[in-house]
């Protein structure tokens, strides 16, 4: 099994441009996260779905969309990079709706530099 | 707020010299505290998952224990393959917060 997994693993925009990180889960999962990791930070959420059609802000949504396009896929947009988004992003995904008590699996990471 | 510390920081260890990772919570109402095992250029990998003060979770060379104020990560005689950084997070007020990590280096 794959797991959670996130594409691309490597970006490089210009401040201003816009990007979409996408990532599919294989776990038959129904709640998916997105977060960002940060040097000295610990990791904080950005966005959150608990089924496919829904999603919540988190922490740190400011600057970002997100699509839950089906059960399996969730993406992360940014509408117009700017060089505070420089960060390594994670997606996640859970088995049960609720926002807690569960446990999370995460992908790879993307990494994301804004110049 | 909830809130995550982990300490050490970072942690230089001989191999088979134990030690224990220390992290401590404030949350009203905790619903899980989890361990993470996080390697450079990777995603946090689960380790385990506690739920109540006295609960106790082993894998391999790995211990957690838990408060109802904190948790150790007890590593017992690592190996270089240990080596990573170890993240804690708590669960709480329907919200997961995360720690800064504590970075193990296990030296042969």
């Amino acid at each position: 099994n794959a797991g959670v997994t996130q594409t691309p693993k490597f970006q490089v925009l210009k401040t201003g441009q816009s990007m979409t990180l996408q990532c599919a889960q294989d776990m038959n999962h129904n709640s998916m996260y997105w977060y960002r990791q940060d040097p000295g930070m610990g990791l904080r959420l950005i966005y959150y779905s608990a089924s496919e059609g829904t999603t919540d802000k988190g922490e740190v949504p400011n600057g970002y969309n997100v699509s839950r396009l089906n059960k399996r896929e969730f993406s992360l947009r940014l509408e117009s990079a700017a060089p505070s988004q420089t960060s390594v992003y994670f997606c996640a995904s859970s088995e049960s709706r609720s926002r807690s008590g569960n446990t999370i699996y995460f992908g790879e990471g993307s990494w994301l530099t804004v110049v | 707020e909830d809130q995550v510390t982990q300490s050490p920081e970072a942690l230089r260890l001989q191999e088979g010299e134990s030690s224990s990772l220390n992290c401590s919570y404030t949350v009203s109402g905790l619903r899980g505290l989890f361990w993470y095992r996080q390697d450079p250029g990777k995603g946090p990998e689960f380790l385990f998952t506690l739920y109540s003060a006295g609960e106790e979770k082993e894998k391999e060379r790995l211990k957690a224990t838990l408060t109802k104020k904190e948790s150790f990560l007890h590593i017992t005689a690592p190996k270089p393959e240990d080596s990573a950084t170890y993240l804690c997070a708590v669960d709480g007020n329907n919200r997961l917060a995360f720690g800064k990590g504590n970075q193990v280096v296990v030296i042969p």
